[in-house]
């Protein structure tokens, strides 16, 4: 079925460097969406990317999505431990797929 | 404040018990969802629902159903709860589903454990 595939599955930093996690698709997608889960919490919206090659940033956070809308990826530079939690990507096609997540642990 | 609520937030339960997890937003959206988390396989859809009184089944609707009767509700029915339905549950909703895009919502979750 469709999907989209996430990798890292685990990913453990030292507070300061930097961090990467990628979605790839086996369709063009019309849209690609980012969530933060904190440990105990609930999926927090980030952000959505619409056009092709389109890049944004929040502080720390720059997200891509591809030229050919295939794939998406969200890096973050300098982590923090307020960074830790599990980053999903999504997207919808009449309903949401998402990616198995990447989880993410920051040593101080 | 624009919220998706969730009951009961924790449950222990027994086989076969039915059971009901209640969903409701106040953002008059039309999709909403419903998933279950596990360790290492990440959020899967159960059910969706794109508007009043249209359901479908996501990826595990397996010993699940649903209702959509207002806008608003989108409860959770486990007629008879099995173990390996201990599980997070989470309740989400979208201003319009589709292919338009648009933050999803999601309630606080529901841990539920089925004995």
């Amino acid at each position: 079925g469709q999907q989209v595939m996430q990798i890292p599955q685990y990913q453990h930093v030292q507070e300061g460097e930097d961090f990467t996690t990628y979605c790839n698709s086996s369709i063009t997608l019309s849209n690609i969406q980012w969530y933060k889960q904190r440990p105990g919490g609930h999926p927090v919206f980030l952000i959505q990317l619409v056009k092709s090659g389109e890049v944004k940033k929040q502080k720390r956070l720059t997200f891509q999505f591809g030229e050919a809308k295939k794939n998406s990826s969200l890096h973050i530079t300098a982590t923090q431990t307020t960074d830790v939690g599990t980053y999903f990507c999504t997207y919808n096609f009449n309903k949401f797929y998402f990616g198995s997540g990447t989880k993410l642990n920051v040593k101080p | 404040e624009a919220q998706v609520t969730q009951n009961p937030r924790y449950l222990i339960t027994v086989t076969g018990k039915k059971l009901t997890v209640t969903c409701s937003q106040n953002m008059n959206h039309e999709y909403m969802s419903w998933y279950r988390q596990d360790p290492g396989l990440g959020l899967r859809q159960i059910y969706y629902s794109m508007n009043v009184e249209v359901t479908d089944k996501g990826d595990v609707p397996e010993g699940y159903k649903v209702s959509r009767k207002e806008k608003r509700n989108f409860p959770l029915i486990l007629e008879s709860p099995s173990p390996n339905q201990t599980s997070l549950y989470f309740c989400a909703s979208n201003p319009s589903g589709g292919s338009l895009g648009g933050e999803l919502f999601f309630g606080e979750g529901s841990r539920l454990t089925v004995l």
